[in-house]
């Protein structure tokens, strides 16, 4: 079955620290790679995309993203992180018309 | 440019009950998918339609359903309403191939 998988709940890091965010995925053949934030009660706001290139995708606010084909991974990165930076982070795939979430990361940034 | 929107915020329902959300795309924008998102089991795929065809259906009952009219504006409807359907329910648009997603803010329905 296709899935990804974001295997923690709550990441804390220190403001001005570099923070990652983990995401591995399990489908076939090449998909769309997607970064998406929620803060609190608002919807979900589009962060960065890895459809194909160079492995090492830049985005908004700063994020950035690594794809590894070998790992099936496409992990969040920013070098140094902001208080205003925590919310909850969802990694997604797209293998064809459908859309597959994760089940969050929440990103606590504490000054 | 305007961005997704979603009628009605918040809804309180009693069980039984059925409710109709609904969702207007950004200009230009043919495809329009439903996510139900709970605290447990995070964001799930309700149904895309693409140019007022359902392209695609998540594992939901038939309980709920959707239909896309021919401005792309969306409708969601849920019936014989269940504690359990109590959620955020999110709509998004995009141009419906390799675009990202543009989510609405949601629609919170509280079952009762």
């Amino acid at each position: 079955a296709q899935s990804v998988a974001q295997p923690e709940d709550q990441v804390n890091v220190a403001e001005g620290n570099p923070l990652t965010v983990k995401c591995t995925y399990s489908v076939s053949g090449n998909p769309y790679l997607f970064w998406y934030v929620q803060y609190p009660n608002r919807g979900l706001q589009f962060l960065l995309k890895y459809i194909t290139g160079d492995n090492l995708v830049k985005g908004s606010y700063g994020f950035e993203a690594e794809f590894n084909k070998s790992q099936t991974s496409f992990h969040l990165k920013k070098p140094s992180a902001l208080v205003s930076d925590s919310a909850l982070y969802f990694c997604a795939v797209r293998p064809t018309y459908k859309y597959i979430f994760g089940t969050g990361t929440r990103l606590k940034v504490l000054a | 440019k305007a961005g997704v929107t979603q009628t009605p915020r918040y809804l309180i329902k009693t069980r039984g009950q059925q409710v109709t959300l609904s969702c207007s795309p950004i200009s230009g924008h043919r495809s329009v998918s439903w996510y139900q998102q709970t605290p447990g089991q995070g964001l799930q795929f309700l149904f895309e339609y693409f140019s007022e065809t359902q392209r695609n259906k998540g594992n939901f009952p038939g309980r709920f359903s959707g239909r896309q009219f021919s401005n792309s504006r969306s409708e969601m409807n849920v019936s014989t309403l269940e504690l359990g359907d109590s959620a955020l329910y999110l709509c998004a648009s995009s141009t419906g191939f390799d675009g990202e997603l543009f989510f609405g803010e949601g629609s919170r329905l509280t079952v009762l």
